[in-house]
């Protein structure tokens, strides 16, 4: 999974608590993506990051937050957790521009939300 | 707004048979064209990609076409195996930036 981790890889959680998902490269590269996958609607892009301290939004950002204080972590903060947030979590990241279009994604969080 | 739709939404191919599977875009601005697989239980893996100033790219036995008038493009598996047995996304971006996912496609090559 080209050096990404995600911590922790299950979880089950009530609603209304926060949760943090917490996504760690080894690579060095400058964008990493935060991704929640759901059946029938494929990889939904929650939000993005261009660099420490640089995010932006993607189309399903309701009810998430995220902060990139290092570049090596990426943390993706659910502020009050509802049941709709049940889903798969996917961290990816890229390099573009450095010789490499890809984006490589880690092993996903499977989050429950009760 | 879907922006981007994937289809069939599964698909059973014999081994040896050839594997379709095609994308519709409405965006216009979308620049990078790539198709990702996933097998259960992993994160998707870039398969192959292409740029709109081309109409096809190869490798192996994977093939992009590109319709840039139809805002089409397709992937073609050749020779199927039972190891391409896997979901597959196409996904178009502009500049590399946000990547819109298609919905899907599970392939399903019998031996």
């Amino acid at each position: 999974d080209a050096g990404i981790t995600q911590s922790p890889r299950h979880k089950v959680t009530e609603t209304g608590t926060p949760v943090t998902l917490r996504c760690h490269q080894t690579e060095n590269h400058r964008y990493m993506y935060w991704y929640r996958q759901d059946p029938g609607h494929g990889l939904r892009l929650i939000h993005y990051s261009y660099g420490v301290k640089d995010t932006d939004k993607g189309e399903v950002s309701d009810g998430y937050s995220v902060s990139r204080s290092k570049t090596e972590d990426f943390l993706l903060t659910l502020e009050s957790a509802t049941s709709s947030q049940t889903s798969v979590y996917f961290c990816a990241i890229s390099d573009r521009g450095q010789g490499t279009e890809e984006q490589y994604f880690g092993p996903g969080t499977r989050l429950t939300v009760t | 707004q879907q922006q981007v739709k994937q289809s069939p939404q599964s698909l059973i191919v014999q081994k040896g048979g050839i594997s379709i599977i095609n994308c519709a875009y409405e965006n216009t601005a979308f620049d990078y064209f790539p198709w990702y697989q996933q097998f259960p239980g992993k994160g998707p893996a870039l398969l192959i990609a292409i740029r709109p100033d081309v109409s096809e790219k190869k490798e192996g036995r994977f093939t992009i076409s590109f319709n840039k008038s139809a805002k089409q493009f397709s992937l073609h598996i050749m020779d199927s195996q039972p190891g391409d047995s896997a979901t597959y996304f196409c996904a178009p971006s502009i500049n590399f930036n946000k990547f819109y996912f298609g919905s899907g496609t599970k392939l399903n090559v019998k031996p």
